[in-house]
């Protein structure tokens, strides 16, 4: 079974603080991991995945299989950071391939 | 409208009603998805449509029924709620099932009476 933990429900910084959302997973094969976000009156959209690699919106997330997570990094976080944000893991084969298992989201704030 | 679309955007249906949920995809996706947001669980998938097959229903009560008409519409019929089914429920769309960025709509807002 897959599984999708985000300990922090909810997360506060100040402006120009660094930021990390935690995520842990839970799978036997190679997953494939994400961060969606949802903005406030927007839509859940997807920000980054691992295999990617890339810098989205000042966000870096690195897979670290030996502790199975995949934290989520802002050094100077904006206030229009402030948003919910969910990791997200898909499987790899059997009766997981291709199905996306959520954590339960981290309600980011960012204050002035 | 390009995107993913979903109507109604909110809903009050009591227990002994039939209504259905509809969502609509201009991306030219392959799969499509129903997920349900409640407010104390994290997002649960509840089905998968891939070129119009159904390849996934995670243990999703009969109460709710998918249907799949081409890979442009997912619908999602109701019938005899439970309080404890109100949610937001959440389609989404990727250009096929095994893999790819996931388009999500606006949600419907489900509340049973």
């Amino acid at each position: 079974a897959q599984r999708v933990t985000q300990p922090e429900k909810l997360l506060s910084v100040f402006k120009g603080a660094p930021v990390e959302l935690k995520c842990n997973y839970s799978y036997s094969g190679s997953p494939e991991l994400f961060w969606y976000v949802q903005y406030s009156r927007q839509r859940l959209q997807l920000l980054l995945r691992h295999i990617s690699r890339e810098s989205i919106k000042g966000f870096t997330a690195d897979l670290n299989k030996g502790e199975t997570s995949f934290h989520l990094k802002k050094p100077f976080a904006q206030e229009e950071d402030s948003a919910m944000y969910y990791c997200a893991l898909k499987g790899a084969g059997g009766t997981s391939y291709g199905k996306l298992t959520f954590g339960q989201g981290t309600i980011l704030t960012v204050h002035p | 409208e390009t995107g993913v679309t979903q109507t109604p955007r909110h809903l009050v249906m009591g227990m002994t009603n039939k209504k259905s949920l509809k969502c609509e995809q201009h991306l030219g996706h392959n799969a499509m998805y129903w997920y349900k947001q409640s407010a104390k669980k994290p997002l649960e998938l509840m089905f998968v449509y891939n070129f119009k097959e159904q390849t996934e229903n995670n243990s999703v009560p009969s109460r709710f029924s998918p249907e799949c008409p081409n890979s442009s519409h997912l619908f999602l019929h109701l019938h005899t709620l439970q309080p404890e089914d109100s949610a937001l429920y959440l389609c989404a769309s990727s250009q096929d099932g095994a893999n790819n960025e996931q388009f999500f709509g606006p949600g419907t807002r489900l509340t049973v009476l």
